[in-house]
């Protein structure tokens, strides 16, 4: 079956740090790859996506790759702000019989601090 | 333009009581689904509809029903409250399967059952 792994957190960082989450992921065919944000004491937000082997999703400084050989999707961003402190999660949707519906990772608490 | 709404935002229940969580779009997405949301578990799919009058079952259904007789709601019903239902719930919305399209999340209901 999918399934999405990303590495545990909380992630602590001071502001202006180098941030990376990791994210692989096992599917069989070729899933399309998310990152969603959850900020406090709110709902889920789209923060990128990729479609397609070698695809770079960005959005807000952020990026992430589709590594289809090492089967991730590790999450960048040169310069963290403390408004980046939020969880985010790591997912993909396989439409080889799996229709429309993300499987996600256990999501990796950021916190920046000044 | 709202996008998902959810019903209500808190709520405590006694251990074999009912309740119905409310979800509505304004999108005219066809898919509709619900997760829950446990400490360090990522989201689980409950349930999902396709479009009005069609629903299936996710990964943990056990313990909830939920019905579509509009394309704009999707309510989930709790029969027979029990502690491992408490949890934080999400509905999201989606255009049709055939692409990798974007789930948009409402702000989530926060359960406790005593």
């Amino acid at each position: 079956g999918n399934s999405v792994t990303q590495m545990e957190g909380p992630v602590t960082l001071s502001e202006e740090a180098f941030l990376t989450i990791n994210c692989t992921y096992t599917a069989t065919g070729y899933p399309s790859l998310f990152w969603y944000v959850q900020y406090p004491g709110e709902g889920l937000q789209l923060l990128l996506k990729a479609t397609k082997a070698d695809d770079k999703g960005s959005n807000k400084g952020f990026e992430a790759t589709y590594r289809k050989e090492t089967t991730s999707f590790h999450l960048e961003k040169g310069s963290v702000q403390v408004s980046d402190s939020a969880v985010y999660f790591c997912a993909l949707i396989n439409l080889t019989g799996g229709g429309n519906k993300l499987t996600f990772g256990t999501g990796t608490q950021l916190k920046v601090e000044l | 333009n709202a996008g998902v709404t959810q019903t209500p935002k808190f709520r405590i229940l006694k251990i074999g009581q009912s309740m119905t969580l409310q979800c509505t779009q304004d999108m005219n997405h066809n898919y509709m689904y619900w997760y829950r949301q446990d400490p360090g578990m990522g989201l689980k799919l409950i349930y999902y509809s396709v479009g009005a009058g069609i629903t299936d079952k996710g990964e943990v259904p056990n313990g909830y029903n939920v019905s579509r007789s509009t394309t704009e709601d999707f309510p989930l019903r709790l029969e027979l409250a029990a502690p491992s239902q408490t949890s934080v719930y999400f509905c999201a919305s989606s255009w049709e399967a055939g692409g990798p399209y974007e789930q948009y999340f409402g702000p989530g209901t926060r359960l406790t059952v005593t």
